[in-house]
Order: C-alpha cells, then structure tokens, then sequence
C-alpha cells in the first residue's frame, strides 16, 4: 500500500458540531502531517507528528485537536469552528520528518 | 522566516513545448526542496525531491534543479502536454515545510 487516505471526501458541519478527519497510512512512515489549504493558496503546516509525539503546533487554534493513536493513524478533531475555517485539511506522511512528503487526496470542509 | 517565490503565477503554453518554471527562496538552509503538482480540489503529487546536497533530479520528462547560493530552483518540463495543466508547487523543508504561491500551467491542445 503506497497511498495515503482521508475520510470523509466532503464534511459539513456547523459550528457547535463535534466531528473528526480521518488519515490512514500503511506505507511504515512515522511523519504525519496536517495541512490547511484555502482556495487558489498553497498548503499552510498545521501539526507535525514523529512517531507518534507532537513535534510542532504552528498557533493553531485549540478548535482544532490533532490526535496520533498510532503510527498508522492521525485524526483531527475538530469543535466550535468558525466559517473562515472551512478549507481543504490535506495530511500528508513521510517515511521520517522532512523526507519526501506523500499527500492524501484531502478532506473538503464546510462550516456553516 | 523562509520566504517562497514562484514566478510566473500562471503560464499558457502549446503542445510541445517546453517550459521552466521558477522558485526562489531567501533561506538556504534547507533540508531539501520538492516539487508538487496539484489538480483542481485534489491532493498533492510528489514530482521530484532534491536533497540540500543535490544540484538536480531527473523523472522523465521532468528535471530538477537546486541553486542553494542563489535562492533558487527550477522545474524543466520537456514536450509539454495537456496533461501537464496543473499547479506547480515547491516546498522548502527546513525544520518545517513552506510552500511557494504556484505556479498555473496551462497546456493548450
């Protein structure tokens, strides 16, 4: 397995909802990546993991909570959003931190 | 802070053609530098990674390069096709990852 996936496609939410992003990886890496992207912007670095710990949080707000259960799996939680943060959450592995970066196809977030 | 530059912003060019397109960057202290290409709502595809140490890399009709005194980097695109219309992006790693605005490359039939 070479890819990287995220579920679900397509979320919208609105903003007292509770809901989560899902990123799944089978390839052995142990860098995960999250990544925000608004349109015709490029990607801005939300969170970075390495194997497993919490390396870097660029200020991200605590709306957002990411969560690495193991070296496989990353998950974004998300809680209160505002609609400024509806954008592309595209995560994002490398075999360690700053190898060559492989995307997922991303999950397209609506908040109303 | 590391600083990206991608010039031009969008670029339209025939069948066949043959194309570079620019990335500069003010810190060179990097880790390594990749490019991307992006299709319209998708994820991004890794094109090419050169490492702080390398001056070019190559996968088929696209060669790399690095130019760590000048802030710069190219992406050589041979015998463009229409399949090649996507967003450019490079990518500086360097304790964290910056990403270029793009590039928008059309490619006309």
């Amino acid at each position: 397995d070479t890819e990287v996936t995220q579920t679900p496609k397509h979320l919208v939410m609105g903003m007292t909802n509770k809901k989560s992003l899902k990123c799944e990886q089978h390839m052995g890496h142990r860098a995960m990546y999250w990544y925000k992207q608004k349109a015709k912007k490029p990607p801005e670095l939300m969170f970075v993991y390495s194997y497993e710990k919490l390396s870097i949080n660029e200020s991200v707000p605590s709306r957002f909570s990411p969560e690495c259960p193991n070296s496989s799996l990353l998950n974004l939680h998300l809680h209160a959003l505002q609609p400024e943060d509806s954008a592309l959450y595209l995560c994002a592995s490398s075999p360690l931190v700053y190898n060559e970066q492989f995307f997922g196809p991303g999950t397209r977030l609506t908040v109303l | 802070k590391q600083e990206v530059t991608q010039i031009p912003a969008a670029l339209s060019v025939p069948e066949g053609e043959n194309l570079v397109l620019n990335c500069s960057f003010t810190d060179s202290a990097i880790y390594n530098l990749q490019w991307f290409r992006q299709d319209p709502g998708k994820g991004l595809t890794s094109l090419l990674l050169i490492q702080s140490s390398q001056r070019e890399q190559t996968s088929g009709r696209l060669n790399a390069s690095l130019d760590k005194s000048s802030g710069r980097s190219t992406l050589y695109i041979a015998a463009s096709q229409p399949g090649d219309s996507a967003t450019y992006l490079c990518a500086l790693n360097a304790g964290k990852s910056t990403f270029g605005d793009g590039t928008t490359l059309t490619v006309k039939p």
